[in-house]
């Protein structure tokens, strides 16, 4: 089945680490996009990328990075400049930029 | 500074009733504006409402945009408990999607 896949479901920071996100879709879409959600918050947008080798950041890209090397995966890394990195993260893809986006299941993302 | 608000907050309702949620939004470059219902995981897509006005519906769910008044509704009838949801209003201004921050619907029996 198509569809986009996010791992860990869960996953725990410590301190001064990095951590990455893994996003793989086999949908075929160009697009991709990470998004952040808090509680009580809409969905805000992390960065995003319209082809491959090509992304730009979204409205809170500080402590974050992305790198689009394949078609299928979009990985989001959490930097230890994050200061605040306790959040539901999503991803989606869309077919191309401007087509309805649909979303992996997220991944909780918590510090020890 | 782009923005997209939804109303109400939160909402309860018993089943069978009939629900409108809103959404407003100033948006310099609008293209669209979409609805997704997000359950515990992953929204999913709902409607996608362009400026030609056309209602969208799907079964018991409808949807129209009011490009006059910058604002689309989203209305519920017959809920069900399984429409127990936050249900997410978004628009495309051409770049990405800007989020409002929901509204949460519960259907109780």
């Amino acid at each position: 089945d198509g569809g986009i896949t996010q791992s860990p479901k869960y996953l725990f920071r410590k301190e001064g680490q990095n951590v990455t996100l893994s996003c793989e879709q086999n949908l075929n879409h160009d697009a991709m996009y990470w998004y952040r959600q808090d509680p009580g918050q809409g969905l805000r947008l992390i960065y995003y990328s319209q082809i491959v080798n090509d992304f730009q950041k979204g409205d809170i890209a500080e402590g974050y990075s992305v790198s689009r090397e394949k078609k299928e995966s979009f990985p989001l890394t959490v930097t230890s400049a994050q200061k605040n990195p306790t959040a539901f993260y999503l991803c989606a893809s869309s077919i191309r930029r401007n087509q309805p986006q649909h979303f992996g299941d997220g991944t909780r993302l918590s510090i020890l | 500074e782009d923005k997209v608000v939804q109303s109400p907050l939160s909402l309860v309702v018993h089943e069978g009733d009939t629900v409108t949620l809103n959404c407003s939004y100033e948006v310099t470059n609008f293209r669209s504006l979409l609805w997704y219902k997000q359950e515990k995981k992953a929204p999913t897509f709902l409607f996608m409402l362009t400026s030609s006005g056309i209602e969208k519906k799907s079964g018991r769910l409808s949807s129209i945009l009011d490009k006059k008044e910058l604002s689309s509704i989203l209305n519920i009838t017959a809920t069900q408990t399984g429409d127990s949801a936050i249900y997410l209003c978004a628009v495309d201004d051409t770049d990405k999607l800007i989020f409002g921050t929901g509204t949460r619907l519960q259907v109780f029996p």
